[in-house]
Order: C-alpha cells, then structure tokens, then sequence
C-alpha cells in the first residue's frame, strides 16, 4: 500500500530536550516536505526537499532542522524544543513530473512542549 | 514571498445547497493552485487541482475556477451533502518540471458544516 508514515504519532516533552519526528514514503518519490497545522493560521510549509541531500526552507523554519540522506526518509529535529513549537505535524511527499503536484500526506504527530 | 488569503473561515449551509470558498494569491509566478479537504482527526487529501493555463475544472459536485488576472480562484461544490462537512485548504505554488522548488503556501482554511 503507497503510503506516508510518521513516528511518533503523538509526543509530549519538555522544553530543550532534543527530539525526531520521523518520516517515511514508499511511493519512490522525489520530493517531501514537513508542515505545522495550528488553528487559525492553516498548514505551513517548514521545510521541503527536492532530492537527496537537498533541502531547502519553506515559510517557517526557525527552530527545525531537517535532513534526507536517503529518498524514502526526512526526519525533523527539534535540536531545543519550545513551547511555540506545540503544534500538530505533517510530513508530505510529492512527484511533480507527473501533471500534479499532489501532497501524499502522513498521518500527522501531534506533538505538546511543556 | 507568496501570500494566500481564504475567505470565508467558516461556512454553514444546508444540505442541497452550494457553497462557494474563495482565496487570492499575491504572487503572480504562482501556476499551480490545489484544493485540500480535511476531514476531522484526518490528514489532508487533495480533492481538485488546477493550472494557470486552464480557467475552470470540474470534478462531479465540485469545480474550480481561476482568474489570473485578479489573482483569485474559488472552489464551488454544488448539492452539498453532509459528507462534505470538513476544513478545505486552498493553496499556491509555481509549479517547475525542472524541479526548482518546492515551495507550497496554503490559506487559513474554511470550516464547512452541511446541516441535514
């Protein structure tokens, strides 16, 4: 079944402790991307990357860190998390050669800084 | 940079009736604008897209339009029905083959409740 996978699905930590989201495709695609959903600000784009070993950033990148050292992966780390960084996360991949540029998105992390 | 704005950011109608989502976009570079529905504690699905040299698509109830010169595009679902009832996101992006970037900007987002 193609797919996007994410892990963990919900994280409750505290502020400063590092932590991986991790994120996962099988669909062979190029292209990914992770994204925050907060109420009334809608889905944004944190960071995004167009083949391995190249990322790039997206509309809110302060405070992640990102990498892609294989296609089917592209965790993100949170090197000192804060509470601002509460939020509901969504990791996508995406192959726009082939007329659409629809996001494949994962399940999503829920993720609480205390 | 890019900017979308959506409007409105809820929207109750009643079952058979049509409801209409607009958004407009800043940046003229934009050539690609998908619609998502998010359906409660789901991830979000894309439901129609279009491209800036197309004005309309349809897709059964639902049918996008664009103008590019006043930078605004609308999602028009007709005979609404209470499955519909979720959060619809519209986006823009410049879409390149040759892979230049990546970059997705969503709106804010609509609540649409279809009351049976």
């Amino acid at each position: 079944e193609a797919q996007v996978t994410q892990n963990p699905r919900y994280l409750i930590t505290v502020t400063g402790k590092k932590l991986t989201v991790t994120c996962s495709q099988n669909m062979n695609h190029e292209y990914m991307s992770w994204y925050r959903q907060d109420p009334g600000l809608g889905l944004r784009q944190i960071y995004y990357s167009m083949n391995v070993e190249v990322t790039d950033k997206g509309d809110v990148p302060e405070g992640y860190k990102v990498s892609r050292k294989e296609k089917r992966n592209f965790p993100l780390i949170l090197e000192s998390p804060s509470p601002n960084q509460t939020s509901l996360y969504f990791c996508a991949s995406n192959e726009p050669g082939q007329g659409t540029n629809e996001q494949f998105f994962g399940p999503g992390t829920r993720l609480t800084v205390l | 940079g890019e900017n979308v704005e959506q409007h409105p950011s809820t929207l109750s109608v009643q079952e058979g009736d049509s409801a209409v989502i607009k958004c407009t976009y800043s940046d003229s570079a934009s050539n690609y604008f998908p619609w998502y529905k998010q359906e409660l504690g789901k991830r979000p699905q894309l439901i129609i897209d279009i491209r800036s040299n197309v004005g309309e698509k349809k897709d059964q109830r639902i049918a996008v339009t664009l103008n590019k010169t006043a930078k605004h595009f609308s999602l028009h679902i007709t005979e609404t029905q209470p499955e519909d009832s979720a959060v619809y996101f519209c986006a823009a992006s410049t879409m390149n083959y040759g892979g230049a970037t990546n970059k997705l900007i969503f709106g804010t987002g609509t609540l649409l409740a279809v009351q049976p």
